[in-house]
């Protein structure tokens, strides 16, 4: 079970948001963010709670081990504005649970 | 560049059957274990199945065990996920996804899928 708050996020271009993410049992290191635009796909962000997928821009920064995890953005881009999910991948094969999501909207 | 291009979704009663396709390209389709993920009308992501590279180990969500078959063709670099017993909750935008790590690295666009009478 994936838990991320805030459901919603209002914030303006500039700012710096955090979004949380707590699992119900420990992951360790083992959670990935991704970020998904309307109508197209998601993209991986960030995994092993902290690295930065190559690609994705510095202001992007993730942190967290064990039960509690968070994705950082330090200074919002009008590209920014999407929806946040967590994903655990702690065991194998599976599950590979995602969390509700975060809707990060313009204030 | 990966290319992960999903098709066969439609509107299909409830009870019935659909065969989705993602034709996958820019990359070692072989090499690579493969996934498929949904995600209902406004809703969350959820994953579905994945396969191994050779398709020898194949893995389900509960929800669609029993029902949903995934399979590949690496010869022809297609990954396919065929759909029966369709329930009204099986509703969704199915993507085919990269899986490496445990991770999904690629995805494709999606392909909607509609289960109603």
């Amino acid at each position: 079970q994936m838990t991320q708050s805030p459901s919603t996020l209002s914030a303006s271009v500039g700012d710096r948001v955090t979004i949380t993410c707590r699992a119900s049992h420990s992951l360790r290191d083992w959670l990935a963010w991704y970020q998904q635009k309307p109508g197209k796909a998601p993209k991986l962000l960030i995994y092993d709670a902290s690295r930065l997928q190559s690609g994705v821009p510095s202001r992007f920064s993730g942190s967290g081990s064990g039960t509690e995890f968070s994705l950082t953005i330090s200074s919002l881009q009008p590209e920014d504005f999407a929806t946040y999910y967590c994903q655990q991948y702690d065991r194998f094969p599976m599950p590979y649970t995602f969390g509700q999501g975060t809707k990060l909207e313009i204030k | 560049e990966v290319q992960l291009v999903e098709s066969g979704g439609g509107l299909v009663q409830p009870g019935g059957s659909l065969r989705l396709s993602c034709a996958a390209s820019g990359f070692a389709f072989s090499n690579s274990w493969m996934a498929w993920v949904r995600q209902a009308p406004g809703k969350g992501l959820e994953w579905v199945a994945n396969i191994k590279q050779d398709g020898s180990q194949f893995y389900y969500m509960d929800a669609v065990k029993g029902r949903f078959i995934i399979s590949r063709d690496n010869a022809n670099n297609s990954l396919y996920l065929q759909m029966s017993s369709l329930r009204g909750e099986d509703s969704a935008v199915y993507f085919c996804a990269t899986w490496e790590l445990r991770l999904f690295t690629s995805w494709g666009q999606g392909t909607l899928v509609t289960v109603s009478s």
